[in-house]
């Protein structure tokens, strides 16, 4: 099945730097999300982007729908420990509120203080 | 409002042997899925459910079984456990409704995690 391409598959950096990381597909998806997960737990929806080049931001976090409407990507702002955890893009075709997503691979991210 | 609840948190099976996963939400949701995660792999959807008695299939089918007799709860079934399936299981469950946040919003559980020996 298809999966996402998730890049970088890990990052370790300090306390307050920036964070990008992005998502790509060698096709089309009309809606596009990020979601984190902390060890142990399922994902928590971070952002939700629905038009291609819209720009929604939570917090210290930007994402981006992708103008092509095949990537999309997230930004971290002034990270913190917290922001500990992996990271997934994931993408939907179609109309209508269906359940079937597909997930990147993540993104690990680590934040030494 | 105890969300999406998963049961077994942990469980180790022998090769053939069946058991079910549950899932339970207490949100009214009408939507709920079964993901399995592997390292490296992300989530994948293995079935799903648009409500109480509709069911189909995901991405990785094969070897479970799913059913949706009540709104609240979705059960994942192993007919015959593989090694292969060894994972973490996620059950997550979303609203119908249209525009905005809460269309695309899936509430996930804490997961199970299988062992198939």
């Amino acid at each position: 099945g298809q999966q996402l391409n998730q890049s970088p598959q890990s990052m370790f950096i300090q306390e307050g730097e920036d964070v990008s990381m992005n998502c790509t597909s060698s096709s089309i998806f009309n809606t596009w999300l990020w979601y984190k997960q902390d060890p142990g737990e399922g994902p928590v929806l971070l952002i939700a982007l629905y038009k291609a080049g819209e720009l929604t931001s939570n917090g210290r976090l930007t994402a981006q729908f992708g103008i092509t409407r095949k990537d999309s990507f997230l930004n971290i702002s002034a990270s913190i420990p917290s922001d500990v955890g992996i990271y997934f893009c994931a993408g939907k075709r179609g109309g209508g509120a269906t359940n079937k997503l597909i997930f990147g691979t993540g993104t690990l991210l680590a934040v030494q203080p | 409002n105890a969300g999406v609840t998963q049961t077994p948190k942990f469980q180790v099976l022998k090769t053939g042997q069946s058991m079910t996963l549950q899932c339970a939400q207490d949100m009214n949701h009408e939507y709920m899925s079964w993901y399995r995660q592997d390292p490296g792999m992300g989530l994948r959807l293995i079935h799903y459910s648009v409500g109480a008695g509709i069911t189909d299939q995901g991405e990785v089918p094969n070897g479970y079984n799913v059913s949706r007799s009540t709104t609240e709860d979705f059960p994942l079934r192993l007919l015959s456990a593989a090694p292969s399936q060894t994972s973490v299981y996620f059950c997550a469950s979303s609203l119908k409704t249209s525009g905005g946040w809460a269309q695309e919003t899936q509430y996930f559980g804490p997961g199970t995690r299988l062992l198939v020996l």
